[in-house]
């Protein structure tokens, strides 16, 4: 069955680098999300996505934050200058083939993120 | 605005018993329900969904859900609890519309099952 994956599984940086977050979505979904979730707390909405622009991003995501999908495969999150508060699990997920209905978003295994 | 509120941050119960994990939602438009589970060190799993047919829904690993409007509850129950269940639920809520939709989740309800 086809799946979402995300790499690395686990990063650590440094306050103040740029990290780059990578997720591969399903093949031929059209909807793309991120979502994070602070250690203890909840699923929070960061950013969808789609043909090739965001269609929607929430307060959490600020200037520091960015998405891409580079090469019509994968998609990213970029956090340009990490603080400590970013520290958390990253969810990449994805929704919507050609052809059907887009309401169930298929997550990733998530990618922790540390931040020191 | 829409929002979750799942009841009971932890929940333990013996294996074979009766599981129930309550999710109350708000939303000023018709929603689509869902519950997703998280194992340990995995990520979110689709359990089950509503989305405006029948409202009793039926999902994976032997778990259902019921749909009631009038008291605004997506609560999820499963007949008989199995060790395997024992993970992290989570309740979201999204609008009924086509194309791209956020998901707003719930805080989690950690299930435990014991012996």
């Amino acid at each position: 069955e086809p799946e979402v994956t995300q790499t690395p599984s686990h990063q650590v940086t440094q306050m103040g680098q740029e990290v780059i977050l990578r997720c591969v979505p399903i093949s031929n979904h059209l909807y793309f999300y991120w979502y994070r979730q602070i250690l203890g707390q909840k699923v929070e909405f960061l950013v969808s996505f789609y043909n090739n622009e965001i269609s929607e991003k929430s307060e959490i995501f600020d200037d520091q934050f960015s998405v891409e999908r580079p090469d019509g495969s994968n998609f990213t999150l970029k956090i340009r200058s990490t603080k400590l508060e970013d520290s958390a699990m990253y969810f990449c997920a994805s929704s919507g083939r050609d052809g059907e209905n887009t309401d169930t978003q298929y997550f990733g295994p998530g990618t922790r993120l540390t931040v020191l | 605005a829409q929002s979750v509120t799942q009841l009971g941050s932890h929940v333990s119960v013996s294996e074979g018993a009766l599981v129930l994990l309550r999710c109350n939602y708000s939303s000023s438009v018709p929603p689509y329900l869902f519950w997703y589970v998280q194992y340990p060190n995995q990520g979110l799993q689709l359990l089950l969904k509503y989305t405006s047919a029948a409202t009793l829904v039926k999902g994976i690993n032997g778990f259902e859900a019921e749909f009631k409007k009038s008291e605004t509850s997506f609560h999820l129950t499963k007949p008989s609890a199995h060790m395997s269940d024992a993970a992290e639920y989570f309740c979201a809520v999204s609008e009924a519309s086509g194309g791209y939709n956020k998901l707003i989740f719930g805080a989690g309800t950690r299930l435990a099952v014991h012996p």
